[in-house]
């Protein structure tokens, strides 16, 4: 089982550009968690899916972060345009169920200048 | 919302030492789950907890499932310097599958 697979490991960008962060889920899972990881507020949700369609985004900061999912093997999260603030590594989660344990992948650990 | 007050922040342990963190909440969870976080790399799920009074071991790793279903508590027993690492609780509500996560305790060496 190769886990969640999260693309790129790393970004760093300017601030006003596009950034797309990668994810897929472990084949056979069902759901998937966007989270946001910092040392002032940790680990919070920020969208999450069942069967490819957005239950909640509700933890969605802002209208510059959009998050899709085409498919079962793929997600993105995209952030347009970028600010410094947005600095943080990016989780992307994947369980069986809604009601099973989240399978976390490595991140992306975004810097905006 | 939800909260999750997990203490301590920090420890130093010592090998051979015994470990104990915890955590309570506001309000009440259906599933407690135990994570670790080693450095650059995401949460690892350690135990799951899924019935109040439950007690679950996992190798050196054993938690409880409070009576109240207000708390949990994870303890490691005889630590090992790969124990180091940040250790999150997460709590999961009736509402359905919003975790709920703690701050984090993160365990370091002793110098």
């Amino acid at each position: 089982d190769a886990g969640v697979i999260q693309s790129p490991r790393h970004e760093v960008t300017e601030m006003g550009q596009e950034v797309t962060l990668r994810c897929k889920p472990i084949s056979g899972h069902n759901s998937l968690f966007w989270y946001r990881q910092t040392m002032m507020r940790g680990l919070e949700l920020l969208i999450y899916f069942n069967n490819n369609v957005p239950i909640d985004d509700s933890g969605m900061p802002e209208d510059r972060f959009s998050a899709k999912m085409p498919n079962a093997s793929f997600s993105t999260l995209k952030i347009q345009p970028s600010e410094p603030r947005d600095s943080a590594v990016y989780f992307c989660a994947s369980s069986q169920s809604l009601n099973s344990p989240l399978h976390f992948g490595n991140g992306t650990r975004l810097t905006v200048t | 919302g939800q909260q999750l007050n997990q203490s301590p922040q920090s420890m130093f342990i010592q090998e051979g030492e015994d470990v104990s963190m915890n955590c309570t909440s506001s309000s009440i969870f259906n599933t407690w789950l135990w994570y670790k976080q080693d450095p650059g790399e995401g949460p690892v799920l350690l135990i799951a907890l899924y019935k109040a009074g439950e007690l679950t071991s996992n190798g050196r790793l054993t938690a409880q499932f409070g009576i109240t279903r207000k708390d949990s508590f994870l303890n490691i027993s005889a630590s090992i310097p790969s124990d180091v690492g940040i250790y999150f609780c997460a709590g999961q509500g009736a509402a359905g599958n919003k975790l709920t996560f703690g701050g984090g305790t993160r365990v370091l060496v002793k110098p």
